[in-house]
């Protein structure tokens, strides 16, 4: 069965830090993969979507990168944090096919970001 | 106007009572999610739906798509259901400038024992 990992589950880190948040899916190849943002009293954002290795797509312009060095892994990046970047990051699969935004999307435990 | 709305924002019910969800949503979409989201913040797929009416254990999702509007229900409520309750819709023509995946705030269901 697949299973997919977040770490850390929790960071708390100063304005202007860098920031690098780590996601692995197991049990499956070449997921789609997905990082999503959920501000304090906000919906889910999507923020980045990838199809393959080194293959990244943005949704939103902000100081945030991702990047996908092998089939499992992504990770979402920023070399200096703003305070608007607390909130908590979800990273999502799903299966691995031509993208379609249809097929349901199996989230990851999430990461608690606090930017002080 | 968010794109995606959900009714309530806060729901507080008793144990054993049937509880129900709303999403309306503004755009054309082809896909809708329901999500679960447990107070440690995990997110659980609970229903992808294109049309009609899906059944899992005590959880009932409804979609009409001529309304745009679609229901969560929740039948013999327990404490282990309370969490946030988010709905999520595909965009039915993606241009992909704005993200694909629309989603709602979520309502917060509090079942108490």
């Amino acid at each position: 069965s697949q299973t997919i990992h977040q770490w850390p589950a929790t960071l708390v880190q100063p304005v202007g830090s860098p920031l690098s948040l780590e996601c692995t899916v197991e049990g499956t190849s070449n997921p789609n993969l997905y990082w999503y943002r959920q501000a304090a009293g906000r919906g889910l954002q999507l923020l980045f979507y990838s199809v393959g290795i080194g293959q990244i797509s943005s949704e939103v312009p902000q100081n945030l990168s991702a990047s996908r060095p092998q089939d499992r892994q992504f990770i979402l990046s920023s070399k200096k944090l703003l305070l608007s970047d607390s909130g908590f990051y979800l990273c999502a699969w799903s299966p691995p096919r031509q993208l379609r935004f249809t097929d349901t999307q199996y989230f990851g435990p999430g990461t608690r970001l606090t930017v002080l | 106007k968010n794109e995606v709305e959900q009714s309530p924002q806060n729901l507080t019910a008793q144990e054993g009572e049937f509880i129900t969800i709303n999403c309306s949503y503004s755009v054309g979409i082809s896909a809708l999610h329901w999500l679960q989201q447990h107070p440690g913040g995990g997110i659980v797929s609970l229903f992808m739906l294109s049309s009609g009416k899906k059944k899992h254990g005590r959880l009932i999702a409804t979609i009409n798509i001529q309304e745009k509007h679609s229901s969560l229900h929740i039948t013999a409520s327990h404490p282990r259901d309370s969490a946030v309750y988010i709905c999520a819709v595909n965009r039915a023509h993606y241009g992909g400038s704005q993200g694909n995946l629309i989603f709602g705030k979520g309502t917060k269901l509090s079942v108490k024992p």
